[in-house]
């Protein structure tokens, strides 16, 4: 099992660009999360998904947008990066309803310049 | 709509004396709560969780917390604090039966310094 992979590790921006946070998990997990981290601010959730085909808004969606067509991957998008958007991002996946433990991923630190 | 406050975002302790992590919650309905650790440069880790068995919950590396509902408090406690404990301290909360769980929501860490 490779648990919840994150891609990139690293990653400059210019205002205004757009990427894509990949995040895939492999246990059959099906709520998925993400969450940035400044420093000083702990984590805020940014958007989460019970299951394929639904996501819903977390504490700071303004921003973002995800989509889960699959149980496995749970992308993040930047349309146009602001360097509020600059922050340490993590993907988490948990299995269930029962709120096992969270399984995060690496994390993705990003840079909007 | 759930919420949690830790209420120190700054720890200092001696080698082998106590530790006490404060946290508050807020819940519209019977929460699950959580500590998670994270040591420098390193990922998250689950300390401990409370799920509505036992009020006092034992984790790993000697840390406990006690579920006290009258305060809506879960506060992270250790007997004696090692070099290695310091690090960043998450405490999570979630509506278990909202309807909508699975929304984890973190508080805003506590850093523990422990000197020798």
């Amino acid at each position: 099992n490779a648990g919840v992979t994150q891609t990139p590790k690293f990653r400059i921006l210019k205002i205004g660009q757009s990427m894509t946070l990949q995040c895939t998990q492999d246990m059959n997990h099906n709520y998925m999360y993400w969450y940035r981290q400044d420093p000083g601010m702990g984590l805020k959730l940014i958007y989460y998904s019970v299951g394929a085909g639904i996501t819903d808004k977390g504490e700071v969606p303004n921003g973002y947008n995800v989509s889960r067509s699959t149980t496995e991957d749970f992308p993040l998008r930047l349309e146009l990066a602001a360097p509020s958007q600059t922050s340490v991002y993590f993907c988490a996946s948990l299995r269930g309803k029962t709120n096992e433990k969270l399984f995060f991923g690496s994390g993705t630190q990003l840079s909007v310049l | 709509a759930q919420s949690v406050t830790q209420l120190d975002s700054h720890v200092s302790v001696s080698e082998g004396t106590p530790v006490l992590l404060r946290c508050n919650y807020s819940s519209s309905y019977s929460p699950s709560l959580f500590w998670y650790v994270q040591h420098p440069n390193k990922g998250l880790q689950l300390l401990l969780k409370y799920t509505s068995a036992a009020t006092l919950v034992k984790g790993i590396n000697g840390f406990e917390a006690e579920f006290k509902k009258s305060e809506t408090s879960f506060h992270l406690t250790k007997p004696s604090a090692h070099m290695s404990d310091a690090a960043e301290y998450f405490c999570v909360v979630s509506d278990r039966w909202s309807g909508n769980t699975g929304k984890l929501i973190f508080g805003q860490g506590t850093t523990l310094q422990v000197k020798p």
